[in-house]
């Protein structure tokens, strides 16, 4: 079965510091895609950044990075210069070709940035 | 304009009674998607529907009924609610099957 494990139920950063977000994944498939959604306290969803597994370099958007590796099953996110607005709900997700393009979404990590 | 909208936010029913949540996309997606969120903030598929045509059907009780009457609609009806089914529903699009999924703000339902 595929899932998605993150590990950090809660964490919290100081505002402009760097905080990075775990999250590993099983699956047999060798093609896939990575995402990580925020969902801040209005509730909605939003896709912060996706990774598609045959591309080698990580992914980056502005502040938000991910650190890839495929071998590991892992795909953690790191928010650099963390800003009050980055408080939410973190969830990661996984998508393959098979089994209808289902997502999968882990458990989520509440994200507090401290002012 | 809001991309992908679901009405009602809010809805607070009695167990038996059946209702109603409706989504809509303007975003000429052909992927739309119905997801359960618990009191745990668990994410999970529940549906989704690929150019009207049902391509995922989670283990979901047969109370639920999506209704897809063209790509920019996938409606969600449900039978003879029960305490379990209050959460929070979401409804999503995407350009394709492969694509990042765009969100409507959910649906909060409250069975009493």
């Amino acid at each position: 079965a595929q899932t998605v494990t993150q590990s950090q139920p809660e964490m919290s950063v100081q505002e402009a510091e760097t905080v990075t977000l775990s999250c590993t994944y099983d699956t047999s498939e060798n093609n896939y895609y990575l995402f990580w959604y925020k969902q801040p306290p209005s509730r909605q969803m939003i896709l912060v950044i996706r990774q598609e597994a045959y591309k080698q370099q990580n992914a980056t958007e502005n502040r938000f990075s991910v650190n890839f590796q495929k071998a590991a099953k892992s795909f953690s996110l790191k928010i650099s210069d963390s800003q009050l607005g980055d408080t939410a709900m973190y969830f990661c997700a996984f998508m393959t070709y098979t089994g209808g393009f289902k997502t999968i979404f882990g458990a989520g990590t509440r994200l507090f940035v401290k002012a | 304009d809001t991309a992908v909208s679901q009405t009602p936010k809010y809805l607070v029913t009695q167990m038996g009674n059946d209702k109603s949540i409706k989504c809509e996309q303007n975003l000429g997606h052909d992927t739309m998607y119905w997801y359960k969120q618990d009191s745990k903030k668990f994410l999970k598929i529940m549906f989704s529907y690929n150019n009207k045509e049902l391509i995922i059907n989670e283990t979901v009780p047969n109370r639920f009924s999506p209704k897809s009457p063209d790509k920019a609609h996938l409606n969600l009806h449900i039978n003879s609610l029960e305490l379990g089914d209050s959460a929070v529903y979401f409804c999503a699009s995407s350009q394709d099957r492969l694509g990042e999924q765009y969100f409507g703000p959910g649906t909060r339902l409250t069975v009493t």
